[in-house]
């Protein structure tokens, strides 16, 4: 089966760089995606990536090493805004099945 | 008007009634999804299908089933609700692959008492 290991909680400055890590272990990879979820809210997609590198998307950048079954994702210039749940999320398998992981809460802090 | 709709947003049931989460979707997307959420243990996968004809069961789907009734329709039935299933339920559409970006709903609060 798919198992993904993520911290629990993150608290970071306001205007200061965050890195929340996610180890992965699966069969037949197909790629990294990280979502955002605000309490209350639904999550919302921030990345893919299915090759080994950096993907940038303005403020939010993300990671991935497959020989290392590792991915991160990396928010800079922290806003308040960004206080929320970050998952990421594996895709494997003939079928693409997703499996999330339990989530960090990040927490901007003034 | 959003893409991904569910229908009830909130809803309070009692043990051994049968109720029904309803999903509909415009974006276009052959492949939809059913999560649950609880505190502390992420996203989990009920059901998921590729297109009309096909449905697949997820990590969690015991005491769950589905019906694809058309590409925009998914439904999600407890055939006998019990207080373990008390929990936030999500559906999400995905174009080609899922495991590049689903798109969710805005999520089912159920509560059984």
């Amino acid at each position: 089966g798919q198992s993904l290991e993520q911290p629990s909680e993150v608290t970071a400055v306001e205007g200061a760089i965050v890195q929340i890590n996610c180890t992965y272990q699966t069969s037949g990879f197909y790629g990294l995606s990280w979502y955002q979820q605000h309490d209350g809210g639904a999550p919302t997609f921030l990345s893919y990536n299915a090759l080994d590198g950096l993907e940038e998307t303005g403020r939010f950048s993300s990671f991935l090493s497959r020989s290392d079954s590792y991915g991160y994702l990396l928010l800079q210039e922290l806003q308040m805004k960004d206080s929320a749940s970050y998952f990421c999320a594996v895709g494997s398998g003939g079928y693409q099945k997703v499996t999330f992981g339990t989530g960090t809460k990040l927490q901007v802090i003034p | 008007d959003a893409d991904v709709t569910q229908t009830p947003r909130n809803r309070i049931t009692k043990t051994g009634k049968r109720i029904m989460l309803e999903c509909s979707q415009t974006k276009g997307h052959d492949r939809m999804y059913w999560y649950r959420q609880d505190p502390g243990l992420g996203l989990r996968l009920i059901y998921y299908s590729f297109d009309v004809k096909d449905i697949n069961k997820g990590e969690i789907s015991d005491g769950y089933s589905v019906s694809r009734q058309a590409q925009a329709k998914f439904s999600l039935s407890l055939e006998s609700a019990i207080p373990n299933q008390t929990a936030l339920y999500f559906c999400a559409t995905s174009g080609t692959s899922g495991a590049t970006e689903q798109f969710f709903g805005p999520g089912t609060r159920l509560t059984v008492l």
